[in-house]
Protein backbone atom coordinates (compact mmCIF):
# COMPACT_ATOMS: atom_id res chain seq x y z
CA UNK A 1 0.00 0.00 0.00
CA UNK A 2 0.86 3.69 0.26
CA UNK A 3 1.69 4.94 2.95
CA UNK A 4 3.70 8.79 4.23
CA UNK A 5 4.80 8.97 7.65
CA UNK A 6 5.97 12.17 9.95
CA UNK A 7 5.87 12.80 13.16
CA UNK A 8 2.62 14.22 15.14
CA UNK A 9 4.37 17.35 16.34
CA UNK A 10 7.28 19.05 17.37
CA UNK A 11 8.80 21.47 19.30
CA UNK A 12 11.54 23.60 18.92
CA UNK A 13 13.14 27.19 20.26
CA UNK A 14 12.94 30.69 18.71
CA UNK A 15 15.79 31.29 16.93
CA UNK A 16 16.97 27.30 16.32
CA UNK A 17 17.14 24.98 13.62
CA UNK A 18 14.67 21.90 13.50
CA UNK A 19 14.13 18.91 10.73
CA UNK A 20 10.71 17.58 10.27
CA UNK A 21 11.47 13.91 8.50
CA UNK A 22 8.97 12.04 6.44
CA UNK A 23 9.51 8.49 5.20
CA UNK A 24 7.51 7.37 2.15
CA UNK A 25 6.14 4.36 0.29
CA UNK A 26 4.58 5.44 -3.09
CA UNK A 27 3.51 3.03 -5.97
CA UNK A 28 5.73 4.44 -8.66
CA UNK A 29 7.14 7.87 -7.41
CA UNK A 30 7.02 11.49 -8.99
CA UNK A 31 8.52 13.84 -6.16
CA UNK A 32 8.27 14.49 -2.86
CA UNK A 33 6.13 18.13 -1.82
CA UNK A 34 6.26 20.00 0.93
CA UNK A 35 3.17 22.61 1.95
CA UNK A 36 3.09 24.72 5.22
CA UNK A 37 -0.45 24.87 7.06
CA UNK A 38 -1.79 27.52 9.52
CA UNK A 39 -4.52 26.81 11.48
CA UNK A 40 -7.72 27.32 9.74
CA UNK A 41 -5.89 28.19 6.36
CA UNK A 42 -5.10 25.87 3.25
CA UNK A 43 -1.60 24.42 2.30
CA UNK A 44 0.93 26.92 0.79
CA UNK A 45 3.88 25.23 -1.41
CA UNK A 46 7.35 25.00 0.14
CA UNK A 47 9.04 22.79 -1.82
CA UNK A 48 9.50 19.89 -4.17
CA UNK A 49 12.36 17.26 -4.46
CA UNK A 50 12.02 14.73 -7.66
CA UNK A 51 16.07 14.06 -7.11
CA UNK A 52 18.21 12.97 -4.82
CA UNK A 53 19.77 15.52 -2.76
CA UNK A 54 19.30 18.99 -0.70
CA UNK A 55 16.87 22.00 -2.10
CA UNK A 56 17.89 25.62 -0.24
CA UNK A 57 15.02 27.87 -0.41
CA UNK A 58 16.12 30.89 2.50
CA UNK A 59 15.37 29.43 5.88
CA UNK A 60 14.13 26.30 4.30
CA UNK A 61 15.73 23.32 2.67
CA UNK A 62 14.34 20.37 1.95
CA UNK A 63 16.27 16.94 1.66
CA UNK A 64 15.24 13.69 -0.51
CA UNK A 65 17.23 10.53 -1.26
CA UNK A 66 15.09 8.17 -3.00
CA UNK A 67 16.82 4.74 -2.24
CA UNK A 68 15.91 4.93 1.39
CA UNK A 69 12.17 6.34 0.77
CA UNK A 70 12.86 9.76 2.80
CA UNK A 71 12.87 13.34 2.78
CA UNK A 72 13.44 15.72 5.45
CA UNK A 73 12.58 19.16 5.76
CA UNK A 74 14.80 21.63 7.66
CA UNK A 75 13.85 25.05 9.10
CA UNK A 76 16.55 27.49 10.46
CA UNK A 77 16.39 30.07 12.07
CA UNK A 78 12.95 29.78 13.66
CA UNK A 79 10.49 32.38 13.67
CA UNK A 80 7.55 32.73 15.86
CA UNK A 81 5.15 32.63 12.82
CA UNK A 82 6.86 29.33 11.85
CA UNK A 83 4.37 27.44 14.28
CA UNK A 84 1.98 25.29 11.95
CA UNK A 85 1.33 21.97 10.59
CA UNK A 86 4.03 20.65 8.26
CA UNK A 87 2.77 18.27 5.22
CA UNK A 88 4.86 15.63 3.63
CA UNK A 89 3.35 14.09 0.47
CA UNK A 90 4.28 11.67 -2.26
CA UNK A 91 3.35 11.74 -5.97
CA UNK A 92 2.94 8.33 -7.34
CA UNK A 93 3.09 6.91 -10.39
CA UNK A 94 -0.72 8.44 -10.97
CA UNK A 95 0.85 12.06 -10.25
CA UNK A 96 -1.70 11.76 -7.36
CA UNK A 97 -0.50 13.24 -3.76
CA UNK A 98 -0.56 10.93 -1.22
CA UNK A 99 -0.55 13.20 2.22
CA UNK A 100 1.16 12.51 5.56
CA UNK A 101 -1.02 13.32 8.30
CA UNK A 102 1.00 16.53 9.48
CA UNK A 103 3.17 17.42 11.78
CA UNK A 104 2.31 20.12 14.06
CA UNK A 105 5.56 22.34 14.93
CA UNK A 106 5.69 24.48 18.29
CA UNK A 107 8.05 27.21 18.48
CA UNK A 108 8.57 27.94 21.77
CA UNK A 109 10.21 31.68 22.62
CA UNK B 1 2.27 32.36 -8.79
CA UNK B 2 -0.52 30.88 -9.56
CA UNK B 3 -3.98 32.02 -7.58
CA UNK B 4 -6.67 29.93 -6.82
CA UNK B 5 -10.10 31.60 -5.40
CA UNK B 6 -12.52 29.46 -3.34
CA UNK B 7 -15.62 30.84 -2.45
CA UNK B 8 -17.27 31.18 0.06
CA UNK B 9 -14.62 31.17 2.65
CA UNK B 10 -17.60 30.70 5.27
CA UNK B 11 -20.70 29.06 5.25
CA UNK B 12 -23.77 28.02 7.76
CA UNK B 13 -26.67 26.08 6.49
CA UNK B 14 -29.66 24.77 7.61
CA UNK B 15 -29.75 20.75 7.51
CA UNK B 16 -31.24 19.69 4.19
CA UNK B 17 -30.27 22.20 2.10
CA UNK B 18 -27.93 22.04 -0.13
CA UNK B 19 -24.62 24.41 -0.57
CA UNK B 20 -22.39 25.45 -3.45
CA UNK B 21 -18.56 25.77 -3.16
CA UNK B 22 -16.47 27.88 -5.98
CA UNK B 23 -12.98 27.20 -7.13
CA UNK B 24 -11.48 29.63 -9.37
CA UNK B 25 -7.85 29.45 -11.33
CA UNK B 26 -7.55 33.02 -11.34
CA UNK B 27 -4.36 33.22 -14.22
CA UNK B 28 -3.56 29.84 -15.17
CA UNK B 29 -5.82 26.94 -16.87
CA UNK B 30 -6.57 23.70 -14.37
CA UNK B 31 -6.49 21.07 -16.37
CA UNK B 32 -6.84 19.40 -13.01
CA UNK B 33 -8.85 20.22 -9.68
CA UNK B 34 -9.06 18.62 -6.59
CA UNK B 35 -11.44 18.32 -3.63
CA UNK B 36 -10.59 17.73 -0.01
CA UNK B 37 -12.24 17.33 3.42
CA UNK B 38 -10.50 18.03 6.29
CA UNK B 39 -11.20 17.52 9.71
CA UNK B 40 -9.88 19.06 12.84
CA UNK B 41 -6.30 17.98 13.56
CA UNK B 42 -5.97 15.76 11.07
CA UNK B 43 -4.61 15.92 7.34
CA UNK B 44 -6.06 16.50 3.65
CA UNK B 45 -8.59 13.59 2.57
CA UNK B 46 -9.26 13.72 -0.98
CA UNK B 47 -12.66 13.06 -1.93
CA UNK B 48 -12.74 13.64 -5.88
CA UNK B 49 -10.62 14.64 -8.63
CA UNK B 50 -11.93 16.78 -11.58
CA UNK B 51 -10.66 16.88 -15.36
CA UNK B 52 -12.18 19.90 -16.98
CA UNK B 53 -15.41 18.29 -19.14
CA UNK B 54 -15.31 15.24 -18.29
CA UNK B 55 -16.83 13.61 -14.77
CA UNK B 56 -14.97 13.29 -11.67
CA UNK B 57 -13.70 10.37 -10.33
CA UNK B 58 -14.59 10.17 -6.75
CA UNK B 59 -12.87 8.21 -3.56
CA UNK B 60 -13.85 5.23 -2.44
CA UNK B 61 -16.69 6.02 0.87
CA UNK B 62 -17.28 9.45 -0.75
CA UNK B 63 -20.94 9.39 -1.86
CA UNK B 64 -21.31 11.02 -5.46
CA UNK B 65 -24.68 11.88 -5.41
CA UNK B 66 -24.27 13.85 -2.13
CA UNK B 67 -20.76 15.68 -3.12
CA UNK B 68 -21.47 16.74 -6.63
CA UNK B 69 -18.39 17.94 -8.73
CA UNK B 70 -18.55 20.25 -12.03
CA UNK B 71 -15.51 21.04 -13.58
CA UNK B 72 -17.20 23.05 -16.55
CA UNK B 73 -14.15 25.11 -17.35
CA UNK B 74 -10.29 25.23 -17.37
CA UNK B 75 -10.68 27.78 -14.91
CA UNK B 76 -13.74 26.60 -12.31
CA UNK B 77 -15.35 24.03 -10.38
CA UNK B 78 -17.36 23.43 -8.23
CA UNK B 79 -18.66 21.64 -5.20
CA UNK B 80 -22.10 20.93 -3.89
CA UNK B 81 -23.07 19.54 -1.09
CA UNK B 82 -26.36 18.17 -1.20
CA UNK B 83 -28.80 17.58 1.53
CA UNK B 84 -26.31 18.58 3.71
CA UNK B 85 -26.02 17.22 7.31
CA UNK B 86 -24.34 18.45 10.50
CA UNK B 87 -21.62 15.21 9.78
CA UNK B 88 -20.90 17.43 6.96
CA UNK B 89 -19.59 20.33 8.31
CA UNK B 90 -15.93 19.82 7.90
CA UNK B 91 -13.30 22.30 6.47
CA UNK B 92 -13.14 21.27 2.34
CA UNK B 93 -9.90 22.44 0.52
CA UNK B 94 -9.80 22.74 -3.14
CA UNK B 95 -6.47 22.88 -5.44
CA UNK B 96 -5.58 23.00 -9.03
CA UNK B 97 -2.46 21.86 -11.51
CA UNK B 98 -1.63 23.05 -14.64
CA UNK B 99 -0.29 19.65 -15.44
CA UNK B 100 0.38 16.18 -14.12
CA UNK B 101 3.70 16.75 -11.98
CA UNK B 102 3.24 20.33 -10.97
CA UNK B 103 2.47 21.56 -7.51
CA UNK B 104 -0.86 22.23 -6.25
CA UNK B 105 -2.21 25.41 -5.71
CA UNK B 106 -4.97 25.43 -2.91
CA UNK B 107 -7.91 27.91 -2.16
CA UNK B 108 -8.49 29.41 1.04
CA UNK B 109 -10.66 26.48 2.18
CA UNK B 110 -14.48 26.72 2.87
CA UNK B 111 -15.57 26.40 6.53
CA UNK B 112 -19.18 24.82 5.98
CA UNK B 113 -21.04 24.74 9.35
CA UNK B 114 -24.49 22.75 9.22
CA UNK B 115 -27.12 23.51 12.31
Amino acid sequence: GQNIDQPTEMTATEGAIVQINCTYQTSGFNGLFWYQQHAGEAPTFLSYNVLDGLEEKGRFSSFLSRSKGYSYLLLKELQMKDSASYLCAGMDSNYQLIWGAGTKLIIKP
Amino acid sequence: GAVVSQHPSRVICKSGTSVKIECRSLDFQATTMFWYRQFPKKSLMLMATSNEGSKATYEQGVEKDKFLINHASLTLSTLTVTSAHPEDSSFYICSAKTGLDTEAFFGQGTRLTVV
